[in-house]
């Protein structure tokens, strides 16, 4: 079984839709991070988090929400999705020696 | 401020040749770490190295092999032999102690290695 997995892999919203992706891991990680990718473009820093109780903005942090519901569990939230947020998103873990572990990525795209 | 620049946005090579991908980066920290990823076109991100920045030796593994000059702030990348399933996006990334161990990515290379 994957360390890091995604749900869903590819989802096709609306316009105005609120949407949930969520990532679990395996790993007992502490450090847990959710990236954008856009097409072309390298990985950008959503939203991180280091344990239960700490979670930090990042780079593009506007128009998303996380919610860390347990050591293994860290979900991303669009409350109101748009279209200029259709990219593909990536959770990941990080080790003591700041290794980064992804998940498979989810292909979201926004009507 | 924290920066990774992967100059060549694309490469076209013929299988067998060698090819370069160059990385330079940018950080105050004096403890950091440098990676290479690689993204194939079913779009995973797949690990290839890590290398602190205590460590300059140049590492070798198989095909591919890094060069890390603290001197000139790169850490380059090369793939011997280079063949088809070579192709792909590759990443370079900077992570550092003092910033929470988030990675910091450049805009990525595309190798696209013809037969």
């Amino acid at each position: 079984d994957a360390d890091v997995t995604q749900t869903p892999r590819n989802r096709i919203t609306k316009t105005g839709k609120r949407i949930m992706l969520e990532c679990s891991q395996t790993k007992g990680h502490d450090r847990m991070y959710w990236y954008r990718q856009d097409p072309g473009l390298g990985l950008q820093l959503i939203y991180y988090s280091f344990d239960v109780k700490d979670i930090n903005k990042g780079e593009i942090s506007d128009g998303y929400s996380v919610s860390r519901q347990a050591q293994a569990k860290f979900s991303l939230s669009l409350e109101s999705a748009i279209p200029n947020q259709t990219a593909l998103y990536f959770c990941a873990t990080s080790d003591f020696q700041a290794r980064q572990f992804f998940g498979p990525g989810t292909r979201l795209t926004v009507l | 401020a924290q920066k990774v620049t992967q100059a060549q946005t694309e490469i076209s090579v013929v299988e067998k040749e060698d090819v370069t991908l160059d990385c330079v980066y940018e950080t105050r920290d004096t403890t950091y770490y440098l990676f290479w990823y690689k993204q194939p076109p079913s779009g995973e991100l797949v690990f290839l190295i890590r290398r602190n920045s205590f460590d300059e030796q140049n590492e070798i593994s198989g095909r591919y092999s890094w060069n890390f000059q603290k001197s000139t702030s790169s850490f380059n990348f090369t793939i011997t032999a280079s063949q088809v399933v070579d192709s792909a996006v590759y990443f370079c990334a900077l992570s550092s102690y003092n910033q929470g161990g988030k990675l910091i990515f450049g805009q990525g290379t595309e190798l696209s290695v013809k037969p």
